[in-house]
């Protein structure tokens, strides 16, 4: 069975400029999960899906950030314009069902640099 | 709001010595816990979770954690240590949700 999806691997941009992050979670699995982890801390959530809703998206910085899951399966992540400050690993995981007890299922993310 | 505490950032074995990883927790209710591990360049990947019952969870690769609620903690556990071993773990609380919400991680080295 494929995992999660990711790319880019590595991403460098000026500050600014626009970058997409794109996911595809494994099959079948209706949650996706955004997560973004900076440097020596844990991954923090930014958005989780349910199908194609957005179900929270409190901790996602709407001025800058945008994400969609159009038909439910594959995502993007947005950033325009980036900030310095968000240089960190973008991580999507996503998972089978609702339940609180089911694993979620992390891909191997993408480093955005911003110079 | 739940929250995780590692309390050491960097932890250093020698291979086939036995290794306890910290995790302190706040959480109201019964808590969902788990433990992720994350090589370089690598996703995380669950080793083991605690949801219900018996308080000794049994994981991958020889790892064991056991959950203490007078204590609010969740240490994870291996009696010997495989060069392999090193990477970051981070432990997590989840909620009904499905958010979680992960510690700091504690890097752990290998020494041969």
């Amino acid at each position: 069975e494929a995992g999660v999806v990711q790319s880019p691997r590595y991403k460098i941009i000026e500050k600014k400029q626009p970058v997409a992050f794109w996911c595809n979670p494994i099959s079948g699995h209706n949650t996706l999960y955004w997560y973004r982890q900076n440097l020596g801390q844990g991954p923090e959530l930014l958005i989780r899906y349910e199908n194609e809703e957005a179900v929270d998206d409190s901790q996602l910085p709407k001025d800058r950030f945008s994400a969609e899951r159009l038909k439910g399966v594959d995502s993007t992540l947005k950033i325009q314009p980036a900030e310095l400050g968000d240089s960190a690993v973008y991580l999507c995981a996503s998972r089978g069902s609702g339940v609180p007890t089911d694993t979620q299922y992390f891909g191997p993310g993408t480093r955005l640099t911003v110079l | 709001a739940q929250s995780v505490t590692q309390p050491d950032i960097h932890i250093t074995v020698s291979e086939g010595a036995s290794l306890e990883l910290r995790c302190n927790y706040s959480y109201g209710a019964t808590p969902y816990l788990f433990w992720y591990v994350q090589s370089p360049g690598q996703g995380l990947q669950l080793l083991l979770k605690y949801f219900s019952g018996d308080t000794l969870v049994q994981g991958i690769k020889g790892f064991e954690a056991e959950f203490k609620r007078s204590q609010s903690s969740f240490n994870l556990r291996k009696p010997s240590v495989h060069w392999s071993d090193a990477a970051e773990y981070f432990c997590a609380v989840g909620d009904y949700g499905n958010k979680l919400v992960f510690g700091a991680g504690t890097i752990l080295r290998v020494k041969s």
